[in-house]
């Protein structure tokens, strides 16, 4: 079945710690993962994708096939992260449909 | 922010009632998508549709269906309103349906089926 898991409801850290969000997916063919992020009473937005391979505000994410993995990590929070993130995962060929993780809060104290 | 605006914003409906929801787009994308957002679940996908009079079912899409007569727009409509029904209901759209293509996202429409 295709999925994609992601362990942590809520994460809690304090300004300048690191942060890593967890994403595990599950699916038979070569899919593309993403990471999508909504400010508080923004849209949800594009933060990254494993094919550019870039790292954007800070963070990045590397695809481990072997675990299935896609965490977004950042060495050092900010306030400004504090927002909810969704790990997702597009597989089918031509239609741009997305599989979304159940999302994760990030809470960035100061 | 892209051109993709949800209509209405918020809506309180009552059970068996219909209901439907407007997703206009102003980027010629030719993907548009359908999801809901439930705590626990993510987001799950409805309708799509890949042009204009050309959709197909998603993960839940009992109880919904959808319209495309134009680019612009892609309508949402809950045929007999039910509890469960009550979420947040997200438009996307993208240029492309390439795996690796960005989805745009409207602002969400808050419903609630009472």
């Amino acid at each position: 079945a295709q999925r994609v898991t992601q362990p942590e409801k809520l994460l809690s850290v304090f300004k300048g710690a690191p942060v890593e969000l967890k994403c595990n997916y599950s699916y038979s063919g070569s899919p593309e993962l993403f990471w999508y992020v909504q400010y508080s009473r923004q849209r949800l937005q594009l933060l990254l994708r494993h094919i550019s391979r870039e790292s954007i505000k800070g963070f990045t994410a590397d695809l481990n096939k072997g675990e299935t993995s896609f965490h977004l990590k950042k060495p050092f929070a900010q306030e400004e992260d504090s927002a909810m993130y969704y790990c997702a995962l597009s597989g089918s060929s031509n239609t741009g449909k997305l599989i979304f993780g159940q999302g994760t809060t990030l809470q960035v104290k100061p | 922010d892209a051109g993709i605006t949800q209509s209405p914003r918020h809506k309180v409906t009552e059970t068996g009632t219909p209901v439907t929801l407007r997703c206009h787009q102003t980027e010629n994308h030719r993907y548009m998508y359908w999801y809901r957002q439930d705590p626990g679940h993510g987001l799950r996908l409805i309708h799509y549709s890949y042009g204009v009079k050309d959709t197909d079912k998603g993960e839940v899409s009992d109880g919904y269906s959808v319209s495309r007569s134009k680019t612009e727009d892609f309508l949402l409509t809950l045929e007999s309103a039910t509890s469960s029904q009550t979420s947040v209901y997200f438009c996307a759209t993208a240029p492309t349906g390439g795996l690796n293509t960005e989805a745009f996202f409207g602002q969400g429409t808050r419903l609630t089926v009472v």
